[in-house]
């Protein structure tokens, strides 16, 4: 089974800082999703990825298949952003669907 | 555009009372998912559905029932609730397995007391 680890598990920053949220997973995988709850807990899929690196708008994900590791990344962070990031994974072995990290929660201040 | 589809939103259920939650995609996807959110812990697979007529286990399927109904409904029974069920619950939906993007309905709030 793949084991999913998220750091921080808790962020607090200032808006307009950079922000990075890390994930790491223990077995291979066939792809890699980051996700987004917000308060009312509804969950939407910010990225999937097998390698190199994504961007969508201020967000961008990147992830290394040899070091087995995924990286986040808010620029220009905004008090909007404020919500919990999931990193979770397909593939490595285990069942169909996706196994999860247990999220950041990330707070952006005015 | 409704995606994922989840019913109820909410729902208190006492210790041995059944239920079911209804998930309903309009995506034309084949795979289909319901997980579990707890406190402290990332969600959790209960039992999928990767194409319409099967259904497996997940990580945490005691308790629990599921139906292919047909390939957009996939449903959820406890058929006597316990306190260990009150989670937060979630249907998904992929074109493909776990190969493709997620879509994820808003959730259902479950209490038993």
């Amino acid at each position: 089974k793949n084991e999913v680890e998220q750091s921080p598990q808790n962020l607090t920053a200032q808006e307009g800082e950079f922000i990075t949220i890390n994930c790491s997973y223990s077995v291979g995988i066939s792809a890699l999703h980051w996700l987004q709850q917000h308060p009312g807990g509804g969950i939407v899929s910010l990225f999937m990825l097998s390698s190199g690196k994504k961007k969508h708008g201020r967000l961008i994900a990147t992830i290394n298949i040899q070091e087995k590791h995924s990286s986040l990344h808010i620029t220009a962070s905004h008090p909007r952003d404020s919500a919990v990031y999931i990193c979770a994974v397909t593939g490595g072995g285990g069942a169909d669907g996706l196994t999860f990290g247990k999220g950041t929660h990330l707070i952006i201040q005015p | 555009n409704a995606g994922v589809t989840q019913t109820p939103k909410f729902q208190v259920l006492k210790t041995g009372q059944s239920m079911t939650l209804q998930c309903a995609q309009d995506m034309n996807h084949n795979s289909m998912y319901w997980y579990r959110q707890d406190p402290g812990m990332g969600l959790r697979l209960i039992y999928y559905s990767a194409s319409e007529g099967t259904t497996d286990k997940g990580e945490v399927p005691n308790g629990y029932n599921v139906s292919r109904l047909n390939k957009r409904e996939f449903s959820l029974r406890l058929e006597s609730a316990a306190p260990s069920q009150t989670s937060v619950y979630f249907c998904a939906s992929s074109a493909d397995r776990g190969y493709t993007e997620a879509f994820f309905g808003q959730g259902t709030r479950l209490t038993v007391v």
